[in-house]
């Protein structure tokens, strides 16, 4: 069973922007880690997007578009992925990850339906 | 850029094990950490184990240990990972990556069936 909770399902409309959640369990701040991000399409690898601690520390896989940007909710110990103006091409699963000692937690991944 | 290529499909039978290699070009295995992940037909992503420099040993996760041996041939820049006493349920695709996974290989299917 994954550590981090994602929902398994989210949908939005081309052009419109996606809010992809990230929860931690109560025991481990979201304040006090990096959040990975990583896209998943069918029969590929996964592609590392970004990381996001705060608005200071944060950054860019190469090559990802500037429309993928993390945040954090700290009030709901959440880690957020935001994709503004959704393209057909960002229908994928989507992966939360922190790596808080020595080995890597994960989330159980959202699979984004562009409609 | 780094850039891991890994090696073709395997099938084993039940208790049998497999050997993947993953080559590293555009850096040398020295300069990285490498991480091995696996992800189950339909499921989502679980780390195996992996290199960590602070404590120069390589570490693997408890549901592994004992099963699983991760090397690496610095000669050929090729990091290994071998699975021992396969069962149906290690049916999987095998990743390497490197450090925090910034960089994926393409993967490696293992299909363990009698």
């Amino acid at each position: 069973q994954p550590v981090l909770t994602q929902p398994p399902s989210s949908s939005a409309s081309p052009g419109e922007s996606a809010r992809l959640t990230c929860t931690l369990p109560s025991d481990i701040n979201v304040g006090s880690y990096n959040i990975y991000w990583y896209q998943q399409k069918p029969g590929s690898p996964p592609r590392y997007l970004l990381y996001y601690y705060s608005d200071s520390d944060k950054g860019q896989g190469s090559g990802v578009p500037s429309r993928f940007s993390g945040s954090k909710d700290a009030s709901a110990n959440t880690g957020i992925l935001l994709i503004s103006g959704l393209q057909s091409e960002d229908e994928a699963d989507y992966y939360c990850m922190i790596w808080p000692s020595n080995a890597p937690l994960f989330g159980g991944g959202t699979k984004l339906t562009v409609l | 850029q780094v850039q891991l290529v890994q090696s073709g499909a395997e099938v084993k039978k039940p208790g049998a094990s497999v050997k993947v290699s993953c080559k590293v070009s555009g850096y040398t295995l020295t300069e990285l950490s490498m991480h091995w992940v696996r992800q189950a037909p339909g499921k989502g992503l679980e780390w195996m184990g992996g290199f960590d420099p602070e404590d120069g040993e390589t570490i693997y996760a408890q549901k592994f240990q004992g099963r699983v041996t991760m090397t690496e041939d610095t000669s050929t820049d090729t990091a290994y990972m071998e699975l021992s006493s396969l069962r149906s349920e290690d049916t999987a695709v095998y990743y390497c990556a490197t450090p925090h996974l910034t960089s994926w290989g393409q993967g490696t299917l293992v299909t363990v069936s009698s």
